[in-house]
């Protein structure tokens, strides 16, 4: 199977501060097609996970525009441009390209 | 607007079995690829299965082959996982998702434990 690494894997950030999350794939998540099979998201405390991003930088429907992905091949990067109190929550990778899908471990992201 | 509502969940010895199933509103159910994800508690996500639209096609991941069986019925807008020779490690809250996944239930707790 892919293995998804996130780093960190807890991170303290000040409101209005920007963030950033990385996620490395054990393999290139090239598919076939040309697409990059790489998904966020976003998990509250309490709450079912909630997708922000595919396709590596494709924003979801509703999302803010302070969240953007960017990445290719095995590096991956989630940012929030400034941290927002409702931002608080655990943040997971995800690979689609090859079966099974798998996440990474997670990380928390916690208001200061 | 899409909801997906997962029930069945609940508190089996091991080698029990239960019939996780999920009722999908608010869009083509008959449309999308269907899955199911899996979350022990307090820890991270696990893809478990997902099924075609049509049904034709299964994928579990190797953890639960031959033990855990996904279906779906279009005409009732519902997706179901058949859990069986269930283990302490299956436990977690079991989701039901949209292709992507774009979309997820609220989850259904299995809790196997003697």
């Amino acid at each position: 199977d892919v293995v998804m690494t996130q780093s960190p894997l807890s991170l303290p950030v000040t409101l209005g501060q920007p963030a950033s999350v990385s996620c490395r794939s054990s393999q290139s998540l090239v598919y076939s097609d040309g697409n990059t099979y790489l998904t966020w998201f976003q998990q509250r405390p309490g709450q079912s996970p909630r997708r922000l991003i595919y396709k590596v930088s494709n924003r979801d429907s509703g999302v803010p525009d302070r969240f953007s992905g960017s990445g290719s091949g095995t590096d991956f990067t989630l940012k929030i441009s400034r941290v927002e109190a409702e931002d608080a929550g655990i943040y997971y990778c995800m690979q689609a390209t090859h079966w099974p899908p798998t996440f990474g471990q997670g990380t928390k992201v916690e208001i200061k | 607007e899409v909801q997906l509502v997962e029930s069945g969940g609940g508190l089996v010895q091991p080698g029990g079995s239960l019939r996780l199933s999920c009722v999908a509103s608010g869009f083509t159910f008959s449309s999308y690829w269907m899955s199911w994800v899996r979350q022990a508690p307090g820890k991270g996500l696990e893809w478990v299965a997902k099924i075609k639209q049509d049904g034709s096609e299964k994928y579990y991941v190797d953890s639960v082959k031959g033990r855990f069986t996904i279906s779906r019925d279009n005409a009732k807008n519902s997706l179901y996982l058949q859990v069986n020779s269930l283990r302490v490690e299956d436990t977690a809250v079991y989701y039901c998702a949209r292709q992507g996944p774009g979309y997820w239930g609220q989850g259904t707790l299995v809790t196997v434990s003697s």
